[in-house]
């Protein structure tokens, strides 16, 4: 299986300033057809998860441009370049290059 | 709009079963991949099952810790997803969520807001 290793686990912030969240993988999740499969997604508190980010750097619709993601191979990156209060909760990268699919820890923003 | 509404959750002991229903609006189930996911009290996210849409023959993937025990399936005629959960034990105890689309490689994904499964005596 693929392992997915985050850090921080655990990030405080603070509002306006920039954050980072590293994803790495245990091997290269650049599939047979040329894309990179690494998801980004998020947790507010007491909510279901929502994706954030797809193909490393995609955002999905109505997710701000504050929040990007890049990255190649086995290492990759989700930043916010101002944090905003509705920003809290836990962040998650998951690998769709393999099955079983295989999420991270988890990394717990907090202001 | 597509929305998800899982059911089914609830109280089992040890050894025991459920079947955790997820009932699709908006669009239908036969036509996309639908996964279910899990998430242990306190916990991260886990992959559980996924179910391919007809067109791909519907080919389904299990995680090597449910195989055996929970099986994947839909009823297109009541345009709803299920899993079954046998053999329970303790480790399953979760917050299950059902999710459509090839979330995995970029395709548009919805989720569900959740069961409660709790095993225990």
């Amino acid at each position: 299986d693929v392992v997915m290793t985050q850090s921080p686990l655990s990030l405080p912030v603070t509002l306006g300033q920039p954050a980072s969240i590293s994803c790495r993988s245990s091997q290269s999740l650049v599939y047979r057809d040329g894309n990179t499969y690494l998801n980004w997604f998020q947790q507010r508190p007491g909510q279901s998860p929502r994706r954030l980010i797809s193909k490393v750097s995609t955002r999905d619709s109505g997710v701000p441009d504050r929040f990007t993601g890049s990255g190649s191979g086995t290492d990759f990156t989700l930043k916010i370049s101002r944090v905003e209060a509705e920003d809290v909760g836990v962040y998650y990268c998951m690998q769709g290059a393999n099955w079983p699919l295989t999420f991270g820890q988890g990394t717990k923003v907090e202001i | 709009e597509v929305q998800l509404v899982e059911s089914g959750g609830g109280l089992v002991q040890p050894g025991g079963s459920l079947r955790l229903s997820c009932a699709a609006s908006g669009f239908t189930v036969r036509s996309t991949y639908m996964t279910w996911f899990r998430q242990a009290p306190g916990k991260g996210l886990e992959w559980v099952s996924t179910i391919y849409s007809d067109r791909d023959d519907g080919t389904i993937h299990d995680a090597e810790s449910v195989r055996g025990r929970f099986t994947i399936s839909r009823d297109n005629s009541k345009n709803t997803l299920y899993l079954q959960l046998n053999s329970l034990r303790a480790e399953d105890t979760a917050v299950y969520y059902c999710a459509s689309g090839g979330l995995w490689f970029g395709e548009e994904d919805f989720w569900g807001q959740g069961t409660l499964v709790t095993v225990s005596s």
